[in-house]
């Protein structure tokens, strides 16, 4: 099993450009989230879905977007970004968000925006 | 306002020594607390989970201790080994999971 794959794993960004950053599992698992990494903060929640068609926000949505069309993929949109958004980038899954069982985490995606 | 603290940013422990990482949090309405290990350059892993009917869990070299009263919460790491040198993250929730901002722990040999 693959379980959380992400993609790419390194990118660099203008001011103003969009992007994609992709997240797939191949868990079954309903539950998808993304967090993102900044020194001296911990990881922080953008966004998350419960299952297929299903999003909402987390603790800093701002500047991202999500879609949920299948219960694998579950894409991060950056629709103009910004040097605030220079982050690394991880996606995680579970069975369903209330477990005890933990998330697993993808590998990441280190972003640069200049 | 941070609901899951960690204030150690670092610790360092000689290889066979137990190493106690701690964690506060302020939300009395989580009722599942995990700690996840992160090396560099990869995503977090999940280690050790406790529910909060819980006061104890244990998992091999690792145990985790929750005091409700206190809102407190702690990894026991006994014996340490290099291996383990890692940043240490505490989570909590009751649904999504609030991370802390982890602490890195360095065992020297």
């Amino acid at each position: 099993n693959a379980g959380v794959t992400q993609t790419p794993k390194f990118q660099v960004l203008k001011t103003g450009q969009s992007m994609t950053l992709q997240c797939a599992q191949d868990m079954n698992h309903e539950y998808m989230s993304w967090y993102r990494q900044d020194p001296g903060m911990g990881l922080r929640l953008i966004h998350y879905s419960v299952g297929a068609g299903i999003t909402d926000q987390g603790e800093v949505p701002n500047g991202y977007n999500v879609s949920r069309s299948t219960t694998e993929d579950f894409p991060l949109r950056l629709l103009s970004a910004a040097p605030s958004q220079t982050s690394v980038y991880f996606c995680a899954s579970s069975f369903h968000s209330g477990t005890g069982n933990g998330y697993t985490f993808g590998s990441g995606t280190r972003l640069t925006v200049v | 306002d941070q609901q899951v603290k960690q204030n150690s940013p670092s610790l360092s422990v000689q290889e066979g020594r137990i190493s106690i990482l701690n964690c506060d949090y302020t939300n009395s309405m989580f009722d599942y607390f995990l700690w996840y290990k992160k090396y560099p350059a990869e995503g977090p892993t999940f280690l050790i989970s406790i529910s909060s009917i819980k006061d104890k869990n244990e998992d091999g070299r690792f145990t985790v201790f929750l005091n409700k009263s206190a809102k407190h919460l702690s990894l026991h790491i006994v014996p340490s080994q290099p291996g383990d040198s890692a940043v240490y993250f505490c989570a909590a929730g009751q649904g999504n999971l609030i991370f802390g901002k982890g602490t890195k722990l360095s065992v020297k040999p």
